[in-house]
């Protein structure tokens, strides 16, 4: 079982919609939630970060961490085409060695 | 900001050649780089963390004869890929982490990807 699980889609949705990606996670020792968008043969860009449980939000993006469930999730509003792309969830933590572990990435689509 | 570059971009080579990638912080100093790979429509693999002026620690099946890391300075870190196979196509991306540990640490705001070096052993 990998440490960290995320669907790979493609997801697919209309311009305008909500897009909500998860991951599921297995060691409790993460302390660091990220999500990262990357574009094709692009590196990742760092789009959202949260530290424990909780909410963040920032702009269209809403990042939330569930520590009691191992469960994160990141929801983009009034999706636009421009966001098409392979979203990847990130974790590290002290105890986890401060390295990045990282989902296997979710493919999104947006169609206008 | 903070910019991490990758050089080359591309590099298509013949199997049995050895293949250098440079990955350098153009604004700040990063005491740690990292690098990964990646396969096609798959996550990315730490190979190998890397701190200037020590040694590189390698993850757990990566050949470190095989990928040779220097991290000479604190803006510059490379990656040679030794007699190089078609196996080791793959996209390599590297990490710098800023230097002031207060700033970084666990921080992932710490922590800036290059854009990636997509290598091709024919």
């Amino acid at each position: 079982q990998k440490e960290v699980e995320q669907d790979p889609g493609p997801l697919s949705v209309p311009e305008g919609a909500i897009v909500s990606l998860n991951c599921t996670y297995s060691n409790s020792a993460f302390q660091y939630f990220m999500w990262y968008r990357q574009y094709s043969r692009k590196g990742p860009e760092l789009l959202m970060y949260t530290y424990s449980s909780g909410n963040k939000e920032d702009g269209r993006f809403t990042a939330q961490v569930d520590k009691s469930s191992k469960y994160i999730s990141l929801f983009i509003r009034d999706s636009q085409p421009s966001d098409s792309a392979t979203y990847l969830c990130a974790m590290n933590g002290k105890a986890a060695g401060n390295k990045l572990t990282f989902g296997g990435g979710t493919r999104v689509l947006v169609k206008p | 900001g903070a910019v991490v570059s990758q050089h080359p971009s591309r590099v298509i080579c013949k199997s049995g050649t050895s293949v250098k990638i440079e990955c350098r912080s153009l604004d700040f100093q990063a005491t740690t780089m990292f690098w990964y790979r990646q396969f096609p429509k798959q996550s990315l693999m730490l190979m190998a963390t890397s701190n200037e002026g020590s040694k590189a620690t390698y993850e757990q099946g990566v050949e470190k004869d095989k990928f040779l890391i220097n991290h000479a300075s604190l803006t510059l870190s490379t990656l040679t890929v030794t007699s190089a196979h078609p196996e080791d196509s793959s996209f390599y991306i590297c990490s710098a982490r800023k230097s002031a540990p207060r700033q970084s640490g666990g921080h992932p705001a710490g922590q800036f990807f290059g854009p990636g070096t997509r290598l091709t052993v024919l």
